[in-house]
């Protein structure tokens, strides 16, 4: 089964500081991982993703396979960077191997 | 422009009575898929479909239907809704090729059962 675990519900930083949010996976085979912001009443949207290995809005996130993790980083947050951000697995193949699983969410909240 | 469109977006409905939402897609995706948004569960996957067709169970199924007769409609039936299913619930797509399991989101049809 594949599971997909965000440890903290909310994280509250200053504008500025460096931001990290943690994500751990479950996964037997090669996973694809992913982490999609959703802003104030917008919809989910990609945020990014391992396979592409880019930054986006200063974003990273790098996937360290010994300790199944995919945490996302930012060196300094900003106020627009509010959002709840979720972590997501995949399989490769298809029929349910293809399912994305979502972790439960983490609300950033960005203070000035 | 590439989107997925689900409506209503916002329904207020009375236990027991049958509705309907409906989710498009315009970019030809095969795969797509129901989650449900609750507050500390993150998203759930209700019932998803990899082609016209073909559906399967998600990670909560009960007391929802699903039907995939065109590629480019996917819509989401609750017979008998009760309101344990009241929630915000999301329309996705994807391409199962190319770009991988990147996938679009519609903008959310919040439900409230009474």
């Amino acid at each position: 089964a594949q599971r997909v675990t965000q440890p903290e519900k909310l994280l509250s930083v200053f504008k500025g500081a460096p931001v990290e949010l943690k994500c751990n996976y479950s996964y037997s085979g090669s996973p694809e991982l992913f982490w999609y912001v959703q802003y104030s009443r917008q919809r989910l949207q990609l945020l990014l993703r391992h396979i592409s290995r880019e930054s986006i809005k200063g974003f990273t996130a790098d996937l360290n396979k010994g300790e199944t993790s995919f945490h996302l980083k930012k060196p300094f947050a900003q106020e627009e960077d509010s959002a709840m951000y979720y972590c997501a697995l995949s399989g490769h193949s298809g029929g349910s191997n293809y399912k994305l699983t979502f972790g439960k969410g983490t609300l950033l909240t960005v203070n000035p | 422009e590439a989107q997925v469109t689900q409506n209503p977006r916002y329904l207020i409905t009375v236990t027991g009575k049958k509705l309907t939402v409906t989710c498009s897609q315009n970019m030809n995706h095969e795969y797509m898929s129901w989650y449900r948004q609750d507050p500390g569960l993150g998203l759930r996957q209700i019932y998803y479909s990899m082609n016209v067709e073909v559906t399967d169970k998600g990670d909560v199924p009960e007391g929802y239907k699903v039907s995939r007769k065109e590629k480019r409609n996917f819509p989401l039936i609750l017979e008998s809704p009760s309101p344990n299913q009241t929630s915000l619930y999301f329309c996705a797509s994807s391409s199962v090729s190319g770009e991988g399991n990147i996938q679009y989101f519609g903008a959310g049809t919040r439900l409230s059962v009474l």
